[in-house]
């Protein structure tokens, strides 16, 4: 099946560094991808859908110029947190869908721990 | 309304028992429902999905129930067994959307041997 992976899987970074996951489709061109987050026993909340080539679409609330999003490839999308606090404490999981029909199957990346100390 | 209701927010089933799992939603434009399945630490694993143009389909021990009138869908697990136990996510999507999923609240299912 086709498989979707994220790097770090665990990141602990000082409050007011940058980080940086990656989220990969290892063996699929996914033209949209999707990135969301997830607090302890709650369900996955949307933060953004990016096109390879075009700018991220962010969901409401969600601060974009806070998380960058690039999908610079149809195998690579970026999220950056930028100037982390601990309040971005969360598990980032990122999803990737290929073709154009929206009925196909989004594949879910392993997640990213992210502590802000 | 873009909400997915889930319930109940836990459940704990004997091993061979049913579990089950239901959902219910709003937006009549809503045509895609699946079932997602989680294990701590990990992203949620596609299990089983319906259209709207069905009432029911089964993959293994696994039946979605889809009752388009009411609004509601539901997860069955036939002979649950200790290793379903995780927390189980039912979402639904628009064509035209995208393809951006809406999720449920989430269930923690754990089956005791």
């Amino acid at each position: 099946g086709a498989v979707v992976s994220q790097h770090p899987s665990r990141v602990i970074c000082k409050s007011g560094t940058s980080v940086k996951i990656e989220c990969r489709s290892l063996d699929f061109q996914a033209t949209t991808m999707f990135w969301y987050r997830q607090f302890p026993k709650k369900s996955l909340m949307l933060m953004a859908t990016s096109n390879e080539g075009s700018k991220a679409t962010y969901e409401q609330g969600v601060e974009k110029d806070k998380f960058l999003i690039n999908h610079a490839s149809l195998t690579l999308s970026t999220l950056t947190v930028t100037s982390a606090h601990p309040e971005d404490s969360s598990f980032y999981i990122c999803s990737a869908r290929s073709g154009t029909s929206p009925y196909n199957e989004q594949f879910f990346g392993p997640g990213t721990r992210l502590t802000v100390l | 309304q873009q909400q997915v209701k889930q319930s109940p927010q836990s459940l704990i089933v004997q091993k061979g028992g049913i579990s089950i799992i239901n959902c219910a939603y709003e937006n009549t434009a809503f045509d895609y429902f699946p079932w997602y399945q989680q294990f701590p630490g990990k992203g949620p694993a596609l299990l089983i999905a319906i259209r709207p143009d069905v009432s029911e389909k089964k993959e293994g021990r696994f039946t979605i129930s889809f009752n388009k009138s009411a609004k509601q869908f539901s997860l069955h697990i036939m002979d649950s067994q200790p290793g379903d136990s995780a927390t189980y996510f039912c979402a639904a999507s628009m064509y035209g959307n995208t393809g951006k999923l809406i999720f449920g609240q989430g269930t923690t299912l754990q089956v005791k041997p």
